[in-house]
């Protein structure tokens, strides 16, 4: 059973650019999680997902960033026109449906973003 | 939104030795987590506890639920150098998770 996939898992892209990360999560899970782990801290919210549905967006930066998770494909962190401050990993994580107490959230390995 | 102090910053042991760790919290929290990041690599779950009080082990690991429910900590026995890494607690209300800081450890062999 293949783990969180995400790729790329490194992304350059110079200021005002596009960045797309993209998150296959394991098979059996609906539910996707994006995190950012500046240099040196913790991984901090962004965003929760179900198909077709975005959850809890509370983590998520009001402009410039945007998130999906289709029907088909993977989940999709898009970074509009990035700046610098930009520059981060970026974690996806999945879980099976929500049945009371906590679901494990399983990491994929990040795409380490750089912006020049 | 919940913080979580975790401390220390950073420990510098040598193998064999134990090594402790631990968070705190000014919110009173239902679940503690306690996870690892290898370089490069993400969070794997190491220990959770659902209970104030709960002792649970993993290994030579063991991490322990405060009983106020503000805190929580990891200790690492007879540590080894495949133990190096980013040790993170960590908290979720619902669905989301919230990581302390790290503590980033060195086992020097």
């Amino acid at each position: 059973n293949a783990g969180v996939m995400q790729n790329p898992r490194h992304l350059v892209r110079r200021r005002g650019q596009e960045a797309r990360l993209r998150c296959s999560p394991m098979k059996g899970h609906s539910h996707v999680y994006w995190y950012r782990q500046l240099p040196e801290e913790g991984l901090k919210f962004m965003v929760y997902l179900q198909k077709e549905n975005i959850i809890d967006e509370s983590g998520m930066p009001k402009e410039r960033f945007s998130a999906e998770f289709p029907k088909e494909g993977p989940s999709i962190l898009r970074i509009q026109q990035v700046v610098r401050g930009d520059s981060a990993a970026y974690f996806c994580a999945s879980s099976p449906p929500l049945a009371g107490g906590y679901n494990e959230q399983f990491f994929g390995p990040g795409t380490r973003l750089t912006v020049l | 939104g919940q913080q979580l102090n975790q401390s220390p910053q950073s420990m510098f042991i040598q193998e064999g030795e134990d090594v402790s760790m631990n968070c705190t919290s000014s919110s009173i929290f239902n679940t503690w987590l306690w996870y690892k990041q290898d370089p490069g690599e993400g969070p794997v779950l190491l220990i959770a506890l659902y209970k104030a009080g709960e002792l649970t082990s993993n290994g030579r690991l063991t991490a322990q639920f405060g009983i106020t429910r503000k805190d929580s900590f990891l200790n690492i026995s007879a540590s080894i150098p495949s133990d190096v890494g980013i040790y993170f607690c960590g908290e979720t209300s619902g669905s989301r998770l919230t990581f302390g800081e790290g503590t980033q450890l060195t086992v020097n062999p």
